[in-house]
């Protein structure tokens, strides 16, 4: 399973970009990176999957480079009820059964 | 509501004492699993099962049991609580072979269990 190392903590404010940049240089070609966002007392939830190049839903965006050794989750005009953990995760989707959390990065909305 | 339901949310337990935390989900999921999570840490995975009648260890399986006699139930057993078992225990599932792209886990709303 690729390794992946995300920032601890970041802050920012209401209404800006915030984005989140994860590592894995160990990804496997058969790897997709997902990410999931997780508030206090509840379970994660999943926010967006990718393989390659951009992908982009109603809540988030994910950008992979070419070479697929990092991953960054983009959060448009964040709000207060952002503030959360955000996981990154590299895995097969065939034997994601194996998926394993790091310690993910707090991100802390500030008014 | 389609979903994972985890019961009960709060139990706590005296060093010893057995009990068996239930997970459910009506997805029609292959895949489930239970994670751990400590206070400011990360999920760590106990158990995990690919379909009925399958498990395997996780990361952290030490002290706990399941089995998986049904695609919609994965009971997670404590056989003798410790208070190193005291933490937030959290349900996951999926689908498997073929995942469904853009899905992911849906976990259910966690037990928050005290070992005294």
């Amino acid at each position: 399973l690729a390794k992946t190392t995300q920032p601890i903590s970041m802050d920012s404010y209401e209404g800006q970009e915030v984005n989140i940049t994860c590592s894995h240089n160990n990804i496997a070609t058969n790897d997709y990176i997902t990410w999931y966002q997780q508030f206090p007392s509840q379970g994660p939830r999943f926010i967006i999957q990718g393989y390659k190049t951009k992908v982009t839903n109603e809540v988030a965006s994910l950008f992979i480079p070419a070479d697929r050794k990092s991953s960054t989750l983009s959060l448009p005009r964040v709000s207060l009820s952002d503030t959360a953990v955000y996981y990154c995760l590299v895995g097969r989707m065939d034997s994601s059964y194996k998926l394993i959390f790091g310690s993910g990065t707090r991100l802390l909305v500030r008014p | 509501n389609a979903g994972v339901t985890q019961t009960p949310k709060f139990q706590v337990l005296k060093t010893g004492q057995s009990m068996t935390l239930q997970c459910a989900q009506d997805m029609n999921h292959e895949y489930m699993s239970w994670y751990r999570q400590d206070p400011g840490m990360g999920l760590r995975l106990i158990h995990y099962s690919v379909g009925a009648g399958i498990t395997d260890q996780g990361e952290v399986p030490n002290g706990y049991n399941v089995s998986r006699s049904t695609t919609e139930d994965f009971p997670l057993r404590l056989l003798s609580a410790a208070p190193s078992q005291t933490s937030v225990y959290f349900c996951a599932s999926s689908y498997t072979q073929g995942q469904r792209f853009g899905y992911g886990y849906t976990f259910g709303s966690g037990t928050r269990l005290t070992v005294v």
